[in-house]
């Protein structure tokens, strides 16, 4: 079975500050991961997937993770934190053989300060 | 492309009435939409997967007779809350996978923006 897990629950970082949201993985087969943001009282909106190739991900809002298979991790990155970041940041994952089984991690709140 | 849209964004009912959801793909075919439930702070609960033109799979612990779902065409799905009460009360997001795109796109979930249910 698959699980996420999401290394704190809230992070809070300074204006222009780098941004690290932390999420690892279990998956017995190789798994398709996510990154989703929320902001208040909206859905999720998809930030970048891996799912083959090239294990450095590049998505929107200028935000990247890294696939690392020896870790089973795929950290969320951001040079330069904006105020307009701030929002839950949700990791997924899902299995090559079965797209519809999604599974979220707890998620990350993520605050700027300004 | 890719849009989900639902409506009602927000809808408050009093106990024991019925309160239907609708779940819509705006530009693509939605093979396979997805109802799933978020309360305050917490993560997202798969409640059920529903497939065009056939029955909806609930997942374990959610019924199925209170949770109604109808996936009736290819853009279009509906979340209906029979008699609800108050522990009903959530944050209910759909979203949809294009089974019939190319494969970047049939191996994603587009969400909606979710609708607010609030159970007095």
């Amino acid at each position: 079975a698959q699980s996420v897990t999401q290394l704190g629950s809230h992070v809070s970082v300074s204006e222009g500050a780098l941004v690290l949201l932390r999420c690892n993985y279990s998956s017995s087969v190789p798994p398709y991961l996510f990154w989703y943001v929320q902001y208040p009282n909206q859905g999720l909106q998809l930030l970048l997937k891996y799912t083959t190739g090239a294990t450095l991900v590049k998505g929107i809002n200028g935000f990247e993770a890294e696939f690392k298979k020896s870790e089973t991790s795929f950290h969320l990155t951001k040079p330069s934190a904006h105020m307009s970041d701030a929002a839950e940041y949700f990791c997924a994952v899902s299995l090559k053989t079965s797209y519809d089984k999604v599974i979220f991690g707890p998620g990350t709140s993520l605050s700027v300060i300004p | 492309g890719a849009v989900v849209s639902q409506h009602p964004s927000r809808v408050i009912c009093k106990s024991g009435t019925s309160v239907k959801i609708e779940c819509r793909s705006l530009d693509f075919q939605a093979t396979t939409m997805f109802w799933y439930r978020q309360f305050p702070k917490q993560s997202l609960m798969l409640m059920a997967t529903s497939n065009e033109g056939s029955k909806a799979t609930y997942e374990q612990g959610v019924e199925k007779d209170k949770f109604l779902i109808n996936h009736a065409s290819l853009t279009l799905s509906t979340l209906t809350v029979t008699s609800a009460h108050p522990e009903d009360s959530s944050f209910y997001i759909c979203s949809a996978r294009d089974g019939k795109g190319v494969l970047s796109q049939q191996e994603t979930q587009y969400f909606g923006p979710g609708t607010r249910l609030l159970v007095l």
